[in-house]
C-alpha cells in the first residue's frame, strides 16, 4: 500500500522555471525522504528531512515539512533539462527501517 | 566508492521457472532492503535485513518469495514458480543502519515473466 501521494502526477515546465511537487502522507513519521529516478534506473537520494525539521536546502533543492498537515513539498529552482525524471517522496513511519513510497511525480523540463 | 550493485540487470523467465536475484550492498552497510516496483508505480517494500537477520518480511507477497543474507553482506532474493504478476523491477538498497538514514539504491533487476 502507498502511504504518500504526490501531486501533481505529471508536471511539464520550461528550463529556468521553478518546479514544485507536493507529497501528503497519512501516519506519523520519523523522517521523510525525496528520491529521483531517471527512466530505467535506480533511485537517487536527494534530501532527508526529520520530523522535527521544517525546512532543508541542498543546492537548488528546497524541502519543507508540515507535520500538522502531514505534507511536504520539494522545490527545484532554476530547473534544467537534466532534472527531467520521476520524483518520489518516501516516509519512514517509525520502525526505522522500511520506506513507504508514493506514486511519484513525473517532471519534464523542456529545453 | 562503489555503490549498490545488482545482477542480473535483466531477467526473462518462463512462467513456472525459479529465479535468483543478487544484491551487493555498499561495504559496511548494516541494513539491506528489497523493494518491488511495478511499471509506473513507486517502489513497494518487500523485506529488510540487519546484518544476517531478516527483521521484517511482511512485504513479501507470497511464500514463493524468499530472501537471504547468510553472511550479512550479499543478499539473494529468490522467486519460485514465477508468475506473470511477478514481472517488475526489483530494487535493492542499503544503509548504514536502519534508523533514520538515507537508503542507497542499486540499479534494479528488471524481471519479465512470459
Amino acid at each position: 500500500s502507498q502511504q504518500g501521494e504526490e501531486d501533481p502526477q505529471a508536471l511539464s515546465i520550461q528550463e529556468g522555471e521553478n518546479a514544485t511537487m507536493n507529497c501528503s502522507y497519512k501516519t506519523s513519521i520519523n523522517n521523510l525522504q525525496w528520491y529521483r529516478q531517471n527512466s530505467g534506473r535506480g533511485l537517487v537520494h536527494l534530501i532527508l528531512i526529520r520530523s522535527n525539521e521544517r525546512e532543508k536546502h541542498s543546492g537548488r533543492l528546497r524541502v519543507t515539512l508540515d507535520t500538522s498537515k502531514k505534507s511536504s513539498s520539494l522545490l527545484i529552482t532554476a530547473s534544467r533539462a537534466a532534472d527531467t525524471a520521476s520524483y518520489f517522496c518516501a516516509t519512514d513511519v517509525g520502525s526505522g527501517s522500511r520506506l513507504t513510497f508514493g506514486e511519484g511525480t513525473q517532471l519534464t523540463v523542456n529545453p | 566508492g562503489a555503490g549498490v550493485s545488482q545482477s542480473p540487470r535483466y531477467k526473462v523467465a518462463k512462467r513456472g521457472q525459479d529465479v535468483a536475484l543478487r544484491c551487493d550492498p555498499i561495504s559496511g552497510h548494516v541494513s539491506l532492503f528489497w523493494y518491488q516496483q511495478a511499471l509506473g508505480q513507486g517502489p513497494e517494500f518487500l523485506t529488510y535485513f540487519q546484518n544476517e537477520a531478516q527483521l521484517d518480511k511482511s512485504g513479501l507477497p507470497s511464500d514463493r518469495f524468499f530472501a537471504e543474507r547468510p553472511e550479512g553482506s550479499v543478499s539473494t532474493l529468490k522467486i519460485q514458480r514465477t508468475q506473470q504478476e511477478d514481472s517488475a523491477v526489483y530494487l535493492c538498497a542499503s544503509s548504514q543502519t536502519g534508523f533514520s538514514y538515507e537508503q542507497y539504491f542499486g540499479p534494479g533487476t528488471r524481471l519479465t515473466v512470459t
